[in-house]
This record gives C-alpha cells, structure tokens and sequence, in this order.
C-alpha cells in the first residue's frame, strides 16, 4: 500500500513568493492533517480536514497559510507570500480517522531566503 | 482545550540504562486514546505505540507505557537502552476528533 506522499521533498523561495505544497493522503484515509515542524516549536497544527471539510486552521496561521482538499486523494498547502521565518519541514499526515494512527509523509524542506 | 505535557526536552543516557519519558495530559473527554509517535534523524514521525484501555500495560519494540486516567499519565519506558533509540519522541492525545501533540523529548543513548 503506498503511503503519505508529499512533493517536492525540497523547496527553496525567495521572501514574498507564493509556494504550494502537494500531499497524496493514503487512499482510504478520511482524515488529513498539516503540521509545520520546527526544533524550537516541535509540530504546530495548521490545518484539519475530516472527509474533505475544513475542521481546524490553526488560528494563528490563516493569514498566509491556506490548505485545501480538492478531492479526497489530493490536498494542498498554499503560503503566499512566504517569509523567512517559515523556513520549517511541513509534514502532511493522514489517518482512517476518529481516534487512528497518524501516518506522516516523508515532509517538504522549505527554505525562505 | 486539550493538552499533553512532556517535560523533559532532552534526556541522554548511556547505553544499557533504563529508558522513562514522562507524558502527562489533560483532557475533558473520559476515553482519550494516547500514543507514542518516534521520529529518528531525517525520517518522519511514525507510531511506536498507543493505548486506550486504562491500567494496561502496552507493548511494542522493546518500549512499554501504561495509561493511567487516575493520575493522567502515559509514560514511555524500556529496560534498556540502545543507540538505535536515540530519536524524538511524542506524546499524543486523540480525544474526539482532535489530536494534540506534546512538545516532544529527544532521547540521546551514547555508549
């Protein structure tokens, strides 16, 4: 079975870009998550969908996150524009859902110059 | 809201010693489902295990944990340790349908 995967595994922007960030949930999966990770934050939640609807943004993140689910086998993460402190790894999960195992995708580096 | 405490962010040990990593949470829901997820260098986070039934005691790898709603607690614990765990690990609540993290400890075993 083919799990979480995300692309690209590397991306590198410029200040004030807009990037967008791809994750192809487990097939199956009814819930996906977005989390950034950080060594000093550890893994902030910035977004939530169950079946495709919106369940959780992450507060503080709406102003230049947004994360979409065209279909339930495709989700994106929009940041625009980027800045240098979201240089982090975005981890794209997803899970059969209620109370289920998490499963990650490998991540996308973004690096903000 | 929700919470998971980790307090230690960083433990080192030598190798052969026992491993604990405390995680305490708090929660209103009366069956959370808590887990340990490991992230080693350069991988993702994956399940290392995970319970919901109170006072049992769960295992899988070498590490065991045991909830304890009484005094609401999920701490990770091995008899001893190898280089191979050094890693992240994260306690993890599941109540509902939300899912909180803990802020994560990093586990160093030297030899």
């Amino acid at each position: 079975d083919a799990g979480v995967t995300q692309t690209p595994r590397h991306e590198v922007a410029e200040k004030g870009q807009t990037i967008i960030l791809k994750c192809e949930p487990v097939s199956g999966h009814n819930d996906l998550f977005w989390y950034r990770q950080t060594k000093i934050q550890g893994l902030e939640l910035l977004s939530y969908f169950r079946s495709k609807s919106l369940m959780e943004d992450g507060g503080a993140f709406k102003d230049r996150f947004k994360a979409e689910m065209l279909n339930s086998s495709f989700s994106t993460l929009k940041i625009q524009p980027t800045e240098p402190k979201d240089s982090a790894v975005y981890l794209c999960a997803s899970s059969p859902g209620g109370a289920e195992t998490l499963y990650f995708g490998s991540g996308t580096r973004l690096t903000v110059l | 809201g929700d919470s998971v405490t980790q307090t230690e962010g960083l433990v080192t040990l030598t190798e052969g010693l026992p491993v604990m990593l405390n995680c305490t949470y708090q929660t209103i829901y009366s069956n959370p489902f808590l887990f340990w997820y490991v992230q080693h260098l350069n991988e993702s986070p994956r399940l290392l295990l995970k319970s919901f039934t109170d006072n049992k005691r769960t295992e899988h790898q070498g590490f065991h944990a045991t909830l304890h709603k009484s005094s609401s607690s999920f701490h990770l614990q091995k008899s001893s340790a190898q280089l191979s765990d050094s890693a992240l690990y994260y306690c993890a609540l599941t109540s509902g349908y939300k899912v909180v993290f803990g802020s994560g400890t990093r586990l160093l075993v030297s030899p």
